[in-house]
């Protein structure tokens, strides 16, 4: 079966860094995404993954290994609007999106 | 309109009862797509169209049915409500739907079904 595994919930401080790692095992890789979602609100777009490494975007960072079935995301200078869940979902061999359940991201002043 | 919209924002609905979920985009998007999200799980697609015209099935399609004769409306249909389909439902887009191309969601639709 296809399956996409992140953290339920993690804790950061204002002004840290924190990693949120997400594994995956789909029939086919089409590339991986990362949205951000805040409560009571829509899934927004984050990165896009298809080669191995990172890619930057200001403060917040991805990156793949698709040898691995793995990705993270990479939050940097943490502010409190980033409270927020992260949902990984992989775009499998039929280009549907397979979603992981999402990381709920707390910070704490 | 700027996006993607979707009405009702909420609803309240009897068990037995018929129920279409209204989703319209302006961004002439081709592909357009169904999900459910309920706490714990992940999103769950549960229609999709590629192009005006043609749509499929996705991994949670029993009990709905949806419809694609334009590009921009993509109605979602609930023939006769039952209660494990109270959820929040998304209506998403994406240029293409057999691409790399990022989807982009509407603000939601919050189901409850007694």
């Amino acid at each position: 079966g296809q399956n996409i595994d992140q953290p339920t919930e993690m804790t950061a401080t204002e002004g840290a860094i924190v990693q949120i790692n997400c594994t995956y095992q789909t029939s086919g890789f089409n590339g991986l995404f990362w949205y951000q979602q805040h409560a009571g609100e829509a899934p927004t777009f984050l990165s896009y993954n298809v080669l191995d490494g990172l890619e930057e975007k200001g403060r917040f960072s991805s990156f793949l290994s698709r040898s691995k079935g793995y990705s993270y995301l990479l939050l940097k200078e943490l502010q409190m609007k980033d409270s927020a869940s992260y949902l990984c979902a992989v775009r499998d061999s039929n280009y549907q999106l397979i979603w992981g359940a999402g990381t709920k991201l707390i910070i704490k002043p | 309109i700027a996006g993607i919209t979707q009405a009702p924002t909420s609803q309240i609905l009897a068990a037995g009862r018929r129920m279409t979920l209204r989703c319209t985009q302006d961004m002439r998007h081709n592909a357009m797509y169904w999900y459910r999200q309920d706490l714990g799980l992940g999103l769950r697609l549960i229609h999709y169209s590629n192009t005006a015209g043609t749509t499929g099935k996705g991994e949670v399609p029993d009990g709905y049915s949806v419809s694609r004769a334009n590009t921009d409306d993509f109605p979602l249909t609930l023939a006769s409500a039952v209660p494990s389909q109270t959820s929040v439902y998304f209506c998403a887009s994406s240029v293409s739907g057999t691409s790399g191309d990022t989807q982009y969601f509407g603000p939601g639709t919050r189901l409850t079904v007694l």
